[in-house]
């Protein structure tokens, strides 16, 4: 199985400042490794497909970048909307797995 | 616009089965591998199970195999995920979300590019 670790746990900070979220897989994903995004009592939404492929829909400031087992999504302005949990997840093999989460909250 | 709506939830008592449903619309059913993940209280996502567009192939997650049963019925465009011997553990918040591929044979899944707002489940005496 393929673990996925996702840091930091906790991200705080504040609106218009730049998030970066890290994501480390344990073996290589081929660059079969997505970004969503999770808000209490929502559905998740994709952000990123394939590294850095952005999801339709997605604005701009999101993005994904990596190779091999290290992977980053850079938020690159935070607006008000973009306080949530992100998940990252890889479907290079079964199970398919995803990391804990790093939750971004408000400073 | 792409919607799909879960239904089925419920309390059940450990043992016992319960029956999913994700019926699905704005997009051809028939043409999209699909899958179901879970997210139990104040846990993380953990996928269950996938899908492809004909039924060939499913996987599952070790945690559920031989006790889950993903299927689909493409006439009706609903996927299904049936439960049983259910687990305390098996208590969560249940998603089923769209791939953009087909799965087998040609092996393209890809990712889940559009999700439902889920179920709940709940497992207890």
């Amino acid at each position: 199985e393929i673990v996925l670790t996702q840091s930091p746990a906790t991200l705080s900070l504040s609106p218009g400042e730049r998030a970066t979220l890290s994501c480390r897989a344990s073996q290589s994903v081929n660059n079969k490794l997505g970004w969503f995004q999770h808000k209490p009592g929502q559905a998740p939404r994709l952000l990123i497909y394939d590294v850095s492929s952005r999801a339709t829909g997605i604005s701009a400031r999101f993005s994904g970048s990596g190779s091999g087992t290290d992977f980053t999504l850079t938020i690159s302005s935070l607006e008000p909307e973009d306080f949530a949990i992100y998940y990252c997840q890889q479907r290079n093999g079964w199970p398919r797995t995803f990391g804990q989460g790093t939750k971004v909250e408000t400073k | 616009e792409v919607q799909l709506v879960e239904s089925g939830g419920g309390l059940v008592q450990p043992g016992g089965s319960l029956r999913l449903s994700c019926s699905v619309s704005g997009f051809t059913f028939n043409n999209h591998a699909m899958t179901w993940v879970r997210q139990a209280p104040g846990k993380g996502l953990e996928w269950v199970s996938e899908i492809n567009v004909n039924e060939a192939k499913t996987n599952y997650a070790d945690s559920v195999k031989g006790r889950f049963t993903i299927s689909r019925d493409n006439s009706k465009s609903t996927l299904y995920l049936q439960m049983n011997n259910l687990r305390a553990e098996d208590t969560a918040v249940y998603y089923c979300a769209k791939y953009q591929g087909r799965g087998h044979p040609d092996n393209y899944w890809g990712t889940a590019d559009s999700w439902g707002q889920g179920t709940l489940v709940t497992v207890s005496s």
